[in-house]
């Protein structure tokens, strides 16, 4: 079965600076997606970047980028420039591509909780 | 386009008693999930729907739990007899399959509190 760890339960930056959430996984899917979302007080949750497990350029949306390991099964999200919005709780998590067997689930970690101080 | 849509918002009820939530997919999104969100084991997959049919419901706790999409558009969570442990947020999220999509779009969630 596929799992997703994030082993940081809570993280904390500084208004501007850049902070990195980590996550691995486990699957022995070839083909497959890694998502960071997030979870603000609304609850409402916000897909923030995705990364397809083919391509090995690191996935970047505006402020947030990944570093995505494959070999090493490690998805890590960078925000750069952090602002007060940015706080939440961030979810990594992981689906199978059609035709992969577990195809259709979504697994998420047991995400972190980013404070952002002023 | 008004994303996914669920109701109620918040549902406070006593414990032995029916709750049903409901779920309005994205138009066109031909799969669908229901995600119990909980302090103690976070997020979790309930069941999923691809084209109105079940396909995986080994996420359902008990038989408490039942869910049905009658059409593309509707979907509902049954819990009958709710008990206090089944206080959770609960997400509908759908999702339109195809290669290289994969991105599930999330409704609001509905908070259920079992007194």
């Amino acid at each position: 079965a596929q799992t997703v760890t994030q082993s940081q339960p809570e993280m904390s930056v500084q208004e501007a600076e850049t902070v990195t959430l980590s996550c691995t996984y486990d699957t022995s899917e070839s083909d497959y997606y890694l998502f960071w979302y997030k979870q603000p007080p609304s609850r409402q949750m916000i897909l923030v970047i995705r990364q397809e497990a083919y391509k090995q350029q690191n996935a970047t949306e505006n402020r947030f980028s990944v570093n995505f390991q494959k070999a090493a099964k490690s998805f890590s999200l960078k925000i750069s420039d952090s602002q007060l919005g940015d706080a939440a709780m961030y979810f990594c998590a992981y689906s199978a591509n059609a035709g992969g067997t577990s195809y259709g689930k979504l697994t998420f970690g047991q995400g972190t909780i980013l404070t952002v101080h002023p | 386009d008004a994303g996914v849509i669920q109701s109620p918002r918040h549902e406070v009820t006593e414990m032995g008693q029916e709750v049903t939530l409901r779920c309005k997919p994205i138009s066109g999104h031909n799969s669908l999930f229901w995600y119990r969100q909980t302090m103690m084991r976070g997020l979790e997959l309930l069941i999923y729907f691809n084209n109105n049919v079940p396909i995986d419901d080994s996420g359902m706790p008990e038989d408490r739990f039942s869910a049905k999409m009658p059409n593309a558009s509707f979907s509902t969570l049954k819990i009958q007899p709710s008990e206090p442990r089944d206080s959770a947020v609960y997400f509908c999220a759908s999702r339109l399959d195809r290669y290289g999509a994969n991105v599930l779009t999330f409704g609001a969630g509905s908070r259920l509190t079992v007194l």
